[in-house]
């Protein structure tokens, strides 16, 4: 089963736009991480935002966490077309896999 | 850089034949997932391995799949017979120890699997 759910599904931009993705997952988490796949190929992790924390930032990825609403955010500042991926939330709860979601299919071109 | 290695990438069989994919993790890594993608679909994980031993394996179809680890490093996911919903891109992923909430999982490129 699929905790959390991606939004939008797909999402196009130009180069050098910020792109924005939402997470939303249903039970309470001890850490929400973001994955990236390009086509084909395996997924890599991007980052972990634990339940205590509210922001993270890594590079041009900017991730938040609300607990209260269940939901979480990844920015992409000024993407590139390398950025062109479908990026991934996965939940995780003490004692149990790591959870994905569908995932959001980002397509930047230039 | 290490890196999670899966063979083979591409894997065509016909319905009712058998299949095995292989998966060698990053040296050193103790913990080792196994997980199928549907086309569209976020990665499920099918069975995790602490060492050699099958620590989750509560979303493996046991009537067709197996999979072991048995010197507790490489590993090997069989299916037999294949059926042709088993179609998707099977992922190894491995890390540093299962115990860690935090531990970042990497992976491997993936076996895609096509059943005809």
């Amino acid at each position: 089963s699929q905790q959390g759910e991606e939004d939008p599904q797909a999402l196009s931009i130009q180069e050098g736009e910020n792109a924005t993705m939402n997470c939303s997952y249903k039970t309470s988490i001890n850490n929400l991480q973001w994955y990236r796949q390009n086509s084909g190929r395996g997924l890599v992790h991007l980052i972990l935002i634990r339940s205590n924390e509210r922001e993270k930032h890594s590079g041009r990825l900017r991730v938040t966490l609300d607990t209260s609403k269940k939901s979480s955010s990844l920015l992409i500042t000024a993407s590139r077309a390398a950025d062109t991926a479908s990026y991934f939330c996965a939940t995780k709860q003490a004692g149990t896999a790591l959870i994905f979601g569908k995932g959001t299919t980002l397509s930047v071109s230039s | 850089e290490a890196e999670v290695a899966q063979s083979p990438r591409y894997k065509i069989t016909e319905k009712s034949q058998a299949v095995a994919f292989w998966c060698d993790p990053i040296s050193g890594h103790a913990t080792l997932y196994w997980y199928r993608q549907i086309l569209g679909q976020g990665p499920e994980l099918l069975v995790q391995f602490q060492d050699e031993s099958v620590v989750d394996d509560s979303q493996l179809p046991k009537d067709r799949f197996s999979a072991e680890r048995l010197k507790g490093v490489d590993s090997t996911l069989k299916i037999q017979p294949a059926e042709l919903g088993d179609s998707a891109m099977y992922l190894c992923a491995s890390s540093h120890r299962s115990s860690g909430l935090v531990d970042t999982q990497y992976f491997g490129p993936g076996t895609r699997l096509t059943v005809l």
